[in-house]
């Protein structure tokens, strides 16, 4: 059964530092990968995906993720952090077509330091 | 509205009563997805639509909750008799096509907070 594991409910980083947000996979298949932000009150949105293309992802608002097969990893970086960037962030994963419900990651909590 | 529409956006209920949550989804779209999210969880899967077939409601704690999208557009989910184990916000989410997973548009809507007494 996929899975996804996310490291750190909460994260803070002060204004301009890197963020860090760490994503472990399980999956029996080649996976594709989901990053959503969701804001308070709001839906979830697509930040970026990977699916079996280049292995470093490029999203939206700066931010980017690496698959890492040999580390079952999928973490989420953005080089220098903007207040905007305070939300929550989720990880999913799909085993792919006939399967593709998405299975989510508990959340990261990530709250920017003036 | 452009985006994924659900109503209502706050939800009360006394345990034991039945509760209808709607979702609008974009126009068009081929597939819809139900998603419950408990307070300081992320969200998990209940049901999957395609047009007006559900192909997948393995999600779906219990008999007591029920989803339906008769005429492949507007879905309704139905919680009977709740619990206060239902108290979630309760997430639609639609795709133009029958698979969304090359294109990752998937959009969501703001959610139903359901909040059972």
């Amino acid at each position: 059964a996929q899975s996804v594991t996310q490291l750190g409910s909460h994260v803070s980083v002060s204004e301009g530092a890197l963020v860090l947000l760490r994503c472990n996979y399980s999956s029996s298949v080649p996976p594709y990968l989901f990053w959503y932000v969701q804001y308070p009150n709001q839906g979830l949105q697509l930040l970026l995906k990977y699916t079996s293309a280049a292995t470093l992802v490029k999203g939206i608002n700066g931010f980017e993720a690496e698959f890492k097969k040999s580390e079952t990893s999928f973490h989420l970086t953005k080089p220098s952090a903007h207040m905007s960037d305070a939300a929550e962030y989720f990880c999913a994963v799909s085993d792919g077509f006939g399967n593709e419900k998405l299975t989510f990651g508990t959340g990261t909590r990530l709250t920017i330091i003036p | 509205g452009a985006g994924v529409s659900q109503s209502p956006r706050y939800k009360v209920a006394k345990r034991g009563q039945d509760v209808a949550l709607r979702c609008d989804p974009i126009s068009g779209h081929v597939s819809l997805f139900w998603y419950q999210q408990a307070l300081g969880q992320g969200p998990e899967f209940l049901t999957y639509f395609q047009n007006e077939a559900q192909l997948d409601k393995s999600g779906l704690p219990s008999d007591r909750f029920f989803a339906e999208r008769p005429e492949g557009s507007v879905s309704t989910l139905k919680i009977q008799r709740t619990q206060q184990e239902d108290s979630a916000v309760y997430l639609c989410a639609s795709s133009s096509r029958g698979t969304y997973l090359d294109t990752g548009e998937l959009f969501f809507g703001e959610g139903s907070r359901l909040t059972v007494l």
